[in-house]
């Protein structure tokens, strides 16, 4: 089992839906974040949070909406998606998000756009 | 441009003998690297950090060498097992932003009873 909690582990969903994926952490951690990952390729940052506030965004379309309600809860916004935004969505969580700490990653959502 | 290369091709090897895994970097100048697992289906999981001033880390039949001149880092498995199949992937912060975690390729291993 992971420290990191995410939910739901599968979605499959419309191009017009709207929905949310969540992710939960207890380690007392201050920095989150999002990747996504495509079959047989590396996780790709997506966004960072550090102290509840969106530090980096990697150019990410705005069809995914990032929300960081408190220090333990990590949400994704989804509205809208294409078919190519199909994958596996990654959270993970380090102590504050400086280069010499361990990400914690979660088992991810896996997302299906129909 | 910044790059993190590992061997793309599988690395098939006997149960017993020992695996050994290759990360080159370009571009960067890493004060720290850390080499993940992946199973399939689930998140990466931490193994092993190293900091530019150690040359060798060691974790049970694990051990990373980092390589500062070279820009390369080695990742062994010795007695290897089974269950140590899965695809290993290392990971450097990018040089100007703290937070982003940049992963190479990965490279799959698979041990052979």
């Amino acid at each position: 089992d992971t420290e990191v909690t995410q939910t739901p582990k599968h979605l499959v969903m419309g191009m017009t839906n709207k929905k949310s994926l969540k992710c939960e952490q207890h380690m007392g951690h201050r920095a989150m974040y999002w990747y996504k990952q495509k079959a047989k390729k590396p996780p790709e940052l997506m966004f960072v949070y550090s102290y509840e506030k969106l530090s980096i965004n990697e150019s990410v379309p705005s069809r995914f909406s990032p929300e960081c309600p408190n220090s333990s809860l990590l949400n994704l916004h989804l509205h809208a998606l294409q078919p190519e935004d199909s994958a596996l969505y990654l959270c993970a969580s380090s102590q504050d998000g400086t280069s010499n700490q361990p990400q914690h990653f979660g088992d991810g959502t896996r997302l299906s756009i129909l | 441009s910044q790059k993190i290369e590992q061997n793309s091709e599988a690395l098939n090897i006997q149960e017993g003998k020992t695996a050994t895994l290759t990360c080159n970097y370009t571009n960067y100048s890493p004060a720290y690297l850390q080499w993940y697992r992946q199973d399939p289906g689930r998140g990466p999981v931490f193994l092993l950090l190293i900091r530019e001033n150690e040359k060798e880390k060691r974790k049970e039949r694990l051990k990373v060498t980092f390589d500062t001149t070279l820009k390369q880092s080695l990742f062994h498995i010795t007695a290897s097992q089974p269950a140590d199949s899965a695809t290993y992937l290392c990971a450097l912060y990018g040089s100007s932003n703290t937070g982003k975690l940049i992963f190479g390729q990965g490279t799959t291993l698979q041990v052979k009873p």
